[in-house]
């Protein structure tokens, strides 16, 4: 089985740069993916970790330690409309299952 | 947009009845997985269709059931519905295969069981 942690809230102001952290326990690791969800709407993918380091997508970047158990999710010149929950979900390996577990997210409000 | 399409957008049921949510998935993709939101939380994997068949399941009760058809669209059928399955339902399409796998959302399906 897997246990996903993360933060509840975060708060941040525009313009800066925030880290959400996300850890986790598992018997079989094949992936981790970040989603942002705003209320209300589907999550939409963000990025996506197998090996260890650094991911950069413009704004955004994730890392990702396997030994550690350890990723994060880095958001560099907040905007408003990055007010969303951040999902950390890891995939296992295991048999024709390629399914995600979702740790319960961590809800980000950007201050002006 | 993801391409993934979902109805209906909400539903209102009462106890006891039986519902059939929708997914049709991205174009390219033969993978659909189900997943159960509840306010707050993050969303809890229900099952998963790869080319027809079931390919893993979480922790639902039978009552829980699917299908997946020729054109890997799929539904979700929930019989005797409990006040607790009032949740967002989520479907997410994929191609199932490779690492880089990813999972693409669609807008999902509101239930409220009263």
């Amino acid at each position: 089985g897997q246990n996903i942690d993360q933060p509840t809230e975060m708060t941040a102001t525009e313009g800066a740069i925030v880290q959400i952290n996300c850890t986790y326990q598992t018997s079989g690791f094949n992936g981790l993916f970040w989603y942002q969800q705003h209320a209300g709407e589907a999550p939409t993918f963000l990025s996506y970790n197998v090996l260890d380091g650094l991911e950069e997508k413009g704004r955004f970047s994730s890392f990702l330690s396997r030994s550690k158990g350890y990723s994060y999710l880095l958001l560099k010149e907040l905007q408003m409309k990055d007010s969303a929950s951040y999902l950390c979900a890891v995939r296992e390996v295991g048999t024709g299952r390629r399914a995600l577990t979702f740790g319960s997210g961590t809800r980000l409000q950007v201050q002006p | 947009e993801t391409g993934v399409t979902q109805s209906p957008t909400h539903l209102i049921k009462t106890r006891g009845q039986q519902v059939t949510l929708r997914c049709s998935s991205q174009s390219g993709h033969n993978t659909v997985s189900w997943y159960q939101q509840a306010l707050g939380q993050g969303p809890q994997f229900i099952f998963q269709y790869y080319r027809e068949e079931e390919n893993g399941r979480g922790n639902f009760p039978p009552r829980f059931s699917g299908l997946q058809f020729p054109n890997y669209s799929s539904e979700l059928n929930v019989n005797a519905l409990e006040l607790d399955d009032s949740a967002l339902y989520l479907c997410a399409s994929s191609t199932g295969q490779g690492l880089t796998d990813t999972q693409y959302f669609g807008p999902g399906t509101r239930l409220t069981v009263l």
